[in-house]
């Protein structure tokens, strides 16, 4: 079974863009969340979709978004990019949003706004 | 507020010996815990959960609700334990986890 797979794994943005990007869950899993990593923050919770719906939003600006499509994959989307947006984009699956069910991740996607 | 904590950013151990990283967390009701572990180069993935009382690697986790801690334990540590650890916490809804910082072990030999 293939793993969660994201695209793609490097981007190169300047400041004031907007960038989109894209994550496939592992097949049968209709559940992904996306995570920021930085160096001072760790991770942290974006967003969650379940069923083509936002479930839970995390502590971010309205400048990051995202969806999901009926096929269960999703895509994030920041605009207006600013420095701090620098960052590993982790996505992951799940089975359903119940909290038993093990996230898988992807490999990430590094933004690096210039 | 929902809260994962890890005090140590580096443990440095010698291979064979006891190892524990320690999480505590803030959350009220019934906490659902979980351990992810990143070794080099590879992906974030799930070493334990506390609802399995697994032992996962030679690793467990026990809960503590008084001391609301979910600390990692293994008695000898080898090598290929080096790796960045999370602790994790399950948000109230949904699969969405809250992560601590991450705990680098670091075993020599």
């Amino acid at each position: 079974k293939a793993g969660v797979t994201q695209t793609p794994r490097y981007l190169i943005k300047t400041r004031g863009q907007q960038v989109t990007l894209s994550c496939s869950p592992i097949s049968g899993h209709r559940s992904v969340s996306w995570y920021q990593q930085t160096p001072g923050q760790g991770l942290q919770f974006l967003f969650e979709y379940f069923s083509e719906t936002q479930r839970n939003k995390g502590n971010f600006p309205g400048r990051f978004s995202g969806r999901q499509f009926s096929n269960s994959r999703s895509e994030m989307n920041v605009s207006t990019l600013e420095l701090g947006d620098s960052a590993l984009y982790l996505c992951a699956s799940s089975l359903e949003p119940s909290g038993s069910n093990e996230q898988f991740f992807g490999p990430g996607t590094r933004l690096t706004v210039l | 507020a929902q809260r994962v904590t890890q005090p140590e950013k580096l443990l440095s151990v010698f291979k064979g010996a006891p190892v524990e990283l320690k999480c505590n967390y803030s959350y009220s009701g019934s906490p659902e815990l979980f351990w992810y572990v990143q070794y080099s180069r590879q992906r974030l993935q799930l070493l334990l959960r506390h609802i399995s009382r697994e032992s996962i690697k030679g690793f467990t986790a026990d809960l503590n609700k008084g001391e609301t801690s979910f600390h990692l334990k293994k008695p000898f540590a080898q090598e290929e334990d080096s790796a960045m650890y999370y602790c994790a916490l399950k948000r109230q809804a949904g699969t969405a986890l809250i992560f601590g910082k991450g705990t680098t072990l670091s075993v020599s030999s």
